[in-house]
């Protein structure tokens, strides 16, 4: 069956320090990746989409590497600030399929 | 104002109700979604829409029916609520265009509470 992994445990980070998230996914052949940000009780916000012939893709803090070989891409948070506490879901959109479909997502709690 | 309107942004019913969620955007995109979002379980997508005389089920379609109305409207309707319909709703839009990054532009949510 086709899943999107994200770990289910609140990642906890000293503010300063890179908070790393872990998208994985089986049984799609996506064409590009998105990533999200939700804040409670609101809507996911857009933050940044990588396509699958890209290793990496930045955005002022934000980094993301996509590796089709291993199935997975990773999100990046550099100097993390207190303000970047959200849940952040990665979203995948398979080849010849514009619908997409969104990981469990993954808490960032970045501590003063 | 948001580009991306839910009504109700909170709603309680009671099982066996009607309930209609609407939905409008400014964006001038053709595609339109709902999403419903469970504590532990994700955005689940329910029934998408890619113009005006296009309706597509979704994952988890069953209990529910949409109407676009126009480029700018889509409606969600729950003909009879049931308790595990409590949920939050996403309306979002999309434009491929020429950059065709298939982004999603969500509302804020529409809280249903089936009693």
């Amino acid at each position: 069956s086709q899943k999107i992994e994200q770990n289910s445990e609140a990642l906890n980070i000293q503010e300063g320090k890179t908070a790393t998230l872990t998208c994985n996914y089986t049984n799609y052949s996506p064409a590009y990746l998105q990533w999200y940000r939700q804040d409670p009780g609101r809507g996911p916000v857009f933050l940044l989409l990588i396509r699958e012939n890209e290793k990496e893709k930045r955005k002022e803090r934000l980094k993301v590497t996509f590796d089709t070989t291993l199935k997975q891409s990773l999100f990046h948070i550099t100097a993390s600030q207190p303000a970047d506490s959200a849940t952040y879901l990665c979203a995948l959109a398979p080849y010849g399929n514009n619908r997409l479909a969104f990981g469990k997502g993954n808490q960032v709690v970045v501590i003063p | 104002d948001a580009d991306v309107t839910q009504t109700p942004r909170n709603r309680i019913t009671k099982t066996g109700k009607r309930i209609m969620l609407e939905c409008s955007q400014t964006k001038g995109h053709d595609r339109m979604y709902w999403y419903r979002q469970d504590p532990g379980l994700g955005l689940r997508l329910i029934y998408y829409s890619f113009d005006v005389k296009d309706i597509n089920k979704g994952e988890i379609s069953d209990g529910y029916s949409v109407s676009r109305q126009a480029q700018a409207k889509f409606s969600l309707s729950l003909e009879s609520a049931i308790p595990n319909q409590t949920a939050l709703y996403f309306c979002a839009t999309s434009d491929l265009g020429t950059r065709n990054t298939g982004e999603l532009f969500f509302g804020e949510g529409s809280r249903l509470t089936v009693l």
